[in-house]
């Protein structure tokens, strides 16, 4: 079952702050944030395990609502770098397969 | 730079012909992952092997095949080609099958072209 992403797309100018939310209809038990740049591969931000863990990574930081089965990046005073589509993948057993499903992805665009 | 490796980088190839697709995973990692990646359908899991086995099954073809071999290397065939399985190819590694904190690291693609 594919995570849904929100929102889509979102547009900032750099400084602003900006939640990309995924949720899920089925019990999680990782989320996994990666960001795209046009063309390139998916880059690794951070895991979040249930527990609702927050982690954070430079001005990034993630919580994971194990109530809600939802995930929130959060990102803050946004730069130019920050630019690109995020991911989160969702992972429902834990053990001995790391099957991630993608959601479809929320397009950041940071202006300056 | 993630360390994982993948080879070509781009592919140009007519209907119905056969390609195949390599990857290296990052030193020490046993796990190997392939997705693909479309406009319409996403980063989409297509499967993935652990120390040369298979471990799970996503939404890949039968026209799809991988496999793993000794030295971790893998490789994916894809035969009978449509046009829409253009498509960029990821190859992902992990240190492990399974168990908290396992991060897949992705390389940098292939893109196929069918024509």
């Amino acid at each position: 079952q594919q995570p849904v992403q929100s929102p889509q797309a979102v547009i900032l100018r750099e400084g602003e702050d900006a939640v990309i939310n995924c949720s899920s209809s089925k019990a999680l038990y990782s989320v996994h944030w990666y960001r795209q740049k046009h063309g390139e591969a998916p880059v690794f931000l951070m895991i979040l395990l249930k527990g609702g863990e927050q982690k954070g990574h430079e001005k990034i930081s993630a919580s994971f609502n194990e109530k809600k089965q939802q995930s929130s990046l959060y990102l803050t005073a946004s730069q130019l770098s920050y630019s690109g589509t995020y991911f989160c993948g969702t992972e429902m057993n834990p053990g001995s397969a790391r099957q991630l499903t993608f959601g479809s992805g929320t397009q950041l665009t940071v202006l300056p | 730079d993630s360390g994982v490796t993948q080879t070509p980088k781009h592919l140009i190839t007519a209907t119905g012909q056969r390609v195949t697709l390599r990857c290296s995973p990052r030193s020490g990692d046993l796990s190997v992952y392939w997705y693909q990646q479309s406009l319409d359908q996403g980063l989409q899991f297509l499967i993935q092997y652990y120390n040369g086995e298979e471990r799970a099954k996503g939404n890949i073809l039968e026209r799809f095949s991988a496999q793993q071999f000794p030295d971790l290397h893998s490789e994916l065939n894809l035969s009978s080609l449509e046009l829409g399985d253009s498509a960029l190819y990821f190859c992902a590694s992990s240190v492990e099958a399974g168990g908290p904190g396992d991060t897949q690291y992705f390389g940098p693609g292939t893109r196929l072209t069918v024509l």
